[in-house]
């Protein structure tokens, strides 16, 4: 089955405690990023991946760092996580824009609460 | 100021209305995406809409582009409850801008039985 996995599903963590949250995907897609959603503001992408080895930032990076080692892999680092990063964050995979229509596939979520 | 505005923010009606969404910017887009998400879900693409004036029927929803592909609007006939859920649109920005994607505000529908 098609899909993109993220783990965990919920944490609660405490300032300045490092985390990773993990995405994976199994349809090969180049394009992956993350996104957090908070009330009233919809989703903002905060990195994005083109391929292996290749990110850029979105809109909003601060905070956070991202890597892209593997193809399927595309995990989140919140080296020093602060109370106003407590969200709700979705990674997402597609196909690379301009040659497919660029349909974003999410993962099911991951609620995050820092203390 | 959002580079997409969605209007309105919430909006509550009755099972058998219709009702009628917007997606609206002052930039022009070469192709512009709805999505639809459920609570407790990811997002899921409803429609890509590529051409000015482009109209796309999905059921009971009905999209369509602006002429001069700044806007879009989704219009929902008969709702049921299951198009309960936030409703998002998204564009991908220019190469010049980066590959980024971004997304409107969302408009959450509430459709009651």
């Amino acid at each position: 089955e098609a899909q993109v996995t993220q783990n965990p599903r919920y944490l609660i963590t405490v300032t300045g405690k490092k985390l990773t949250v993990t995405c994976s995907q199994n349809m090969n897609h180049e394009y992956m990023s993350w996104y957090r959603q908070d009330p009233g503001l919809g989703l903002r992408q905060i990195y994005y991946s083109m391929n292996v080895e290749v990110t850029d930032k979105g809109d909003v990076p601060e905070g956070y760092k991202v890597s892209r080692k593997e193809k399927r892999n595309f995990p989140l680092i919140l080296e020093s996580p602060s109370p106003n990063q407590t969200s709700l964050y979705f990674c997402a995979s597609s196909g690379l824009p301009g040659l497919t229509n660029h349909e974003q596939y999410f993962g099911p979520g991951t609620r995050l609460t820092v203390t | 100021t959002q580079l997409l505005e969605q209007s309105p923010q919430f909006l509550s009606i009755q099972e058998g209305e219709n009702l009628t969404v917007y997606c609206n910017s002052s930039s022009v887009f070469s192709s512009l995406q709805w999505y639809r998400q459920e609570p407790g879900e990811g997002p899921v693409l409803l429609v890509t809409v590529v051409t000015g004036g482009e109209v796309k029927k999905l059921k009971r929803l009905t999209f369509q582009f602006g002429d001069a592909r700044k806007d879009s609007s989704l219009h929902i006939t008969a709702a049921q409850t299951g198009d309960t859920g936030l409703y998002l649109c998204a564009v991908h920005m220019i190469k010049a801008a980066g590959n980024k994607l971004t997304f409107g505000g969302g408009t959450r529908v509430l459709v009651k039985p």
